[in-house]
């Protein structure tokens, strides 16, 4: 079947950590996504790509990294440097153009 | 600066009481507007996709509609089942981003 799967769906990370989370999807999508949803609020872009190769920060990038070498792969990398990551992270794809957004089940990242 | 607002925040509705959700948005031009429903701990699950102004679409039990500044999510008689967020999108002619609202929280009473 075609979907986005995330991993780890539970992550914990002790301070000055990294941890990447991993996004793979079979949509044949050109177009990857990295969201970020706290309680309460929108969800709120961290970096999204639109072809292989190429990404564009969102608007809290700050302390978070990605990589495109695969139209399949987008994993998104938590640094130290971000101050508050405990967060549910979610990883979306579409088509280039109109049109809309598929979700994966999310990560769920907390910082002990 | 494109935005997307919800209302109401939560909404709690008796088995078979029907009701409306709104989004209102302000884009420099609409691409698109979408709805999704997310239940906890889950990713969003895609509902509809709304272009133009007067558009309507329909799912079972769910039907949205769309005008030049607000979008409506309508629930006719709905089940305990139907309880879950309900998030609005919309995307810019300039862009391939996204924008969120913050989604209303539905409960359905049985």
């Amino acid at each position: 079947d075609g979907g986005i799967t995330q991993s780890p769906k539970y992550l914990f990370r002790k301070e000055g950590q990294n941890v990447t989370l991993s996004c793979e999807q079979n949509l044949n999508h050109d177009a990857m996504y990295w969201y970020r949803q706290d309680p309460g609020q929108g969800l709120r872009l961290i970096y999204y790509s639109q072809i292989v190769n190429d990404f564009q920060k969102g608007d809290i990038a700050e302390g978070y990294s990605v990589s495109r070498e695969k139209k399949e792969s987008f994993p998104l990398t938590v640094t130290s440097a971000q101050k508050n990551p405990t967060a549910f992270y979610l990883c979306a794809s579409g088509l280039q153009g109109p049109g809309e957004l598929f979700f994966g089940e999310g990560s769920r990242l907390t910082v002990l | 600066e494109d935005q997307v607002t919800q209302s109401p925040e939560a909404l709690r509705l008796q088995e078979g009481e029907s009701s409306s959700l709104n989004c209102s948005y302000t884009v420099s031009g609409l691409r698109g507007l979408f709805w999704y429903r997310q239940d906890p701990g889950k990713g969003p699950e895609f509902l509809f996709t709304l272009y133009s102004a007067g558009e309507e679409k329909e799912k079972e039990r769910l039907k949205a509609t769309l005008t030049k500044k607000e979008s409506f999510l309508h629930i006719t008689a709905p089940k305990p089942e139907d309880s879950a967020t309900y998030l609005c999108a919309v995307q810019d002619n300039y862009g391939q981003n996204f924008v969120f609202g913050p989604g209303t929280r539905l409960s359905v009473l049985p």
